[in-house]
């Protein structure tokens, strides 16, 4: 199947700075990215949608200014958490749409997990 | 997207078939049935998906009703490293993740 890779793994930062994650299809060109994030015990939750050469869509709920994405190319989106707060701890994964016709697939990253302190 | 039910965990003895159910009664005529699973923190894996007829590839197969109600995901020789909570979705457009089934295989 399709890779998609994110970087950092893991990051831990302190309360009101922003951290950036980034999303990447190593082998395939994805014009839609989605971002996803998954609290302890919970599935995962989309949060928004992302469009390259587009602004990205934000699901009900989710903040747009404090969750900035880009999606500058077709084998990268990133995800940038602005001041961020320990509420926004939390595992967030990328995905990728990988398009045939109807039958499209989706291929996930191996997530984020980020810790506010 | 139509509404898919699960059961919220099961148990499987390694080495046997793992049977995971899946109802999806609200199903429409264009929309695929997709099944990933997700490994303790991990981001999730795509196994498998169709439309109306039965699919196999080397990871499990995937059984869709007649009338596409219902689907059921097989693992045919389960493993330890099968242990994990598998989603499934029907999807017109976005993938969205209910609740799951936290499957267990156990020695």
């Amino acid at each position: 199947g399709a890779v998609v890779s994110q970087h950092p793994s893991r990051v831990i930062c302190k309360s009101g700075t922003s951290v950036k994650i980034e999303c990447r299809s190593l082998d395939f060109q994805a014009t839609t990215m989605f971002w996803y994030r998954q609290f302890p015990k919970q599935s995962l939750m989309l949060m928004a949608t992302s469009n390259e050469g587009s602004k990205a869509t934000y699901e009900q709920g989710v903040e747009k200014d404090k969750f900035l994405i880009n999606h500058a190319s077709l084998t990268l989106s990133t995800l940038t958490v602005t001041s961020a707060h320990p509420e926004d701890s939390s595992f967030y994964i990328c995905s990728a749409r990988v398009p045939a016709g109807g039958r499209d697939t989706q291929y996930f990253g191996p997530g984020t997990r980020l810790t506010v302190l | 997207d139509a509404k898919t039910t699960q059961p919220p965990s099961m148990d499987c003895a390694e080495g046997r078939a793992a049977n995971l159910p899946c109802n999806h009664s609200t199903i429409s005529g264009n929309e695929y049935v997709y099944w990933y699973r997700q490994i303790h923190s991990q981001g999730p894996q795509y196994i498998i998906h169709g439309l109306k007829n039965n699919e196999t590839n080397e990871m499990a197969s995937l059984i869709i009703t007649e009338d596409r109600k219902s689907s059921t995901l097989i693992l045919p020789h389960a493993t330890l490293r099968d242990t994990a909570v598998y989603y499934c979705i029907v999807r017109g457009g976005d993938m969205r993740f209910g609740a799951g089934t936290r499957l267990t295989v156990k020695p």
